[in-house]
């Protein structure tokens, strides 16, 4: 079974623009979460998405969002880039209570991550 | 406010001896409890998790933790450690409410080296 892919892995843009990340979710799950990870701050939870729908979301500004599109698949977006955006950008996903035959055991799946830097 | 604590930055170790990294938690009711390994330049890895039931979880790659409930501690050991293990290893704590699934508080981390 394939695992979380994240894409891009690596990425470099300026202060001020925009970028977005791709996560496709390990077939059968449908949450897809985003974390922040940078040396100072270490792992930040940015928001949960199931169904489509935002579940949780973390101490973030609105520069961060997301979406999650049919097939489980999800996006964020960093819009007006600051050099404290640089990090690497890690998405999981994890089956949820509800599925036919899955038991929700709790543990995420995490992707090898997108990292950006911001100049 | 929830919160996990990894008190140590870095932990070393020589190959073949027991290694112990260590995890306090803060949180209200019933925690679930994971660990969780970095390799450079990779995302995270699963190594074990405590749900409920024996206070030791035995995980992958050797790994175990013991869940102390009256110290609030999950310390991940390994009988015997390998140069392969040095890697950055994270705890974690979920709330078991199910609307939290996918939100985990992260500890800030412990570096493992393990010396030849």
């Amino acid at each position: 079974k394939a695992g979380v892919t994240q894409t891009p892995r690596y990425l470099i843009k300026t202060r001020g623009q925009q970028v977005t990340l791709s996560c496709s979710p390990i077939s059968g799950h449908r949450s897809v979460s985003w974390y922040q990870q940078t040396p100072g701050q270490g792992l930040q939870f940015l928001f949960e998405y199931f169904s489509e729908t935002q579940r949780n979301k973390g101490n973030f500004p609105g520069r961060f969002s997301g979406r999650q599109f049919s097939n489980s698949r999800s996006e964020m977006n960093v819009s007006t880039l600051e050099l404290g955006d640089s990090a690497l950008y890690l998405c999981a996903s994890s089956a949820r209570p509800g599925l036919a035959g899955v038991r929700h055991t709790g543990e995420l799946f995490f992707g090898e991550g997108s990292r950006l830097t911001v100049l | 406010a929830q919160s996990v604590a990894q008190p140590e930055d870095q932990v070393n170790v020589a190959e073949g001896n027991p290694l112990t990294v260590k995890c306090t938690y803060s949180v209200s009711g019933n925690p679930y409890l994971f660990w969780y390994v970095q390799y450079p330049n990779r995302g995270l890895q699963f190594l074990l998790k405590y749900i409920t039931g024996d206070n030791l979880v035995k995980g992958s790659y050797g790994f175990e933790a013991e869940f102390n409930k009256s110290q609030t501690s999950f310390h991940l050991k390994k009988p015997s450690a390998l140069v392969s293990d040095s890697a950055l290893y994270f705890c974690a704590v979920r709330e078991r409410p199910n609307n939290q699934g996918g939100k985990l508080i992260f500890g800030q981390g412990t570096e493992l080296s393990v010396k030849p």
